[in-house]
């Protein structure tokens, strides 16, 4: 059972260029979610799409956009790149748990991450 | 909003000591808790989550951790280091919306666990 992908590995832009990530999510899962890590931090929360819609969404700037297909398949977009742009870039799948008590949960599993390198 | 707190930007043991990271939490809500630890140049992995069962939870390789409710604490402990353990270990926190669906992670800082031979 392959896990979280994610292409390519490394990347290198220059400024105001814009860049495509992808990520296909682990098999039976239908939620994706895109969190990017600068170095030395923790990942920060981009946006979450569940059902081809982007369902919730972090404290990230327009430039930041993203896509799911039918296939649960995702990319995330970064238009105008800025030197801040620069980070890991991890996608996480999961799929939506209903417990006893009516609230979902969910467990994230994580790519290996796109490493952005912007010029 | 939720928010993670974690208490030592680096831990370092001896091999075989008990290892002790430190998760401090905020949210309004019954919160959903977890561990992930991260190896150079790689994705994170998942190590433990706390779901609302049972407050020890026991997770991967000989790590576990502890919800403490009064404490707002989920501390992740494992009784004998192994060089192997050498990574950085994040503690993140979600909430659950009712009838489905769950939020974004908030991650904290990270710990980087340093053991000495």
């Amino acid at each position: 059972d392959a896990g979280v992908t994610q292409s390519p590995t490394h990347l290198i832009k220059t400024r105001g260029q814009q860049v495509t990530l992808r990520c296909s999510p682990k098999s039976g899962h239908d939620t994706v979610s895109w969190y990017q890590q600068a170095l030395g931090q923790g990942p920060q929360f981009i946006f979450q799409y569940y059902e081809e819609e982007e369902r919730q969404r972090g404290n990230f700037p327009d430039r930041f956009s993203g896509h799911q297909f039918p296939n649960y398949s995702s990319e995330l977009n970064v238009n105008a790149l800025l030197l801040g742009d620069s980070a890991l870039y991890l996608c996480a799948s999961s799929l939506v748990v209903i417990d006893g008590s009516g609230r979902g949960s969910d467990t994230q599993y994580f790519g290996p991450g796109t490493r952005l390198t912007v010029l | 909003a939720q928010s993670v707190t974690q208490l030592g930007s680096h831990v370092s043991v001896s091999e075989g000591a008990l290892v002790l990271l430190r998760c401090n939490y905020s949210s309004s809500v019954p919160p959903y808790l977890f561990w992930y630890v991260q190896y150079p140049n790689q994705g994170l992995q998942l190590l433990l989550k706390y779901t609302s069962a049972a407050t020890l939870v026991k997770g991967i390789n000989d790590f576990e951790a502890e919800f403490k409710k009064s404490e707002t604490s989920f501390h992740l402990t494992k009784p004998s280091a192994h060089m192997s353990d050498a990574a950085e270990y994040f503690c993140a926190v979600s909430i659950a919306f009712s009838g489905g669906g769950a939020d974004g992670l908030t991650f904290g800082k990270g710990t980087h666990l340093i053991i000495q031979p």
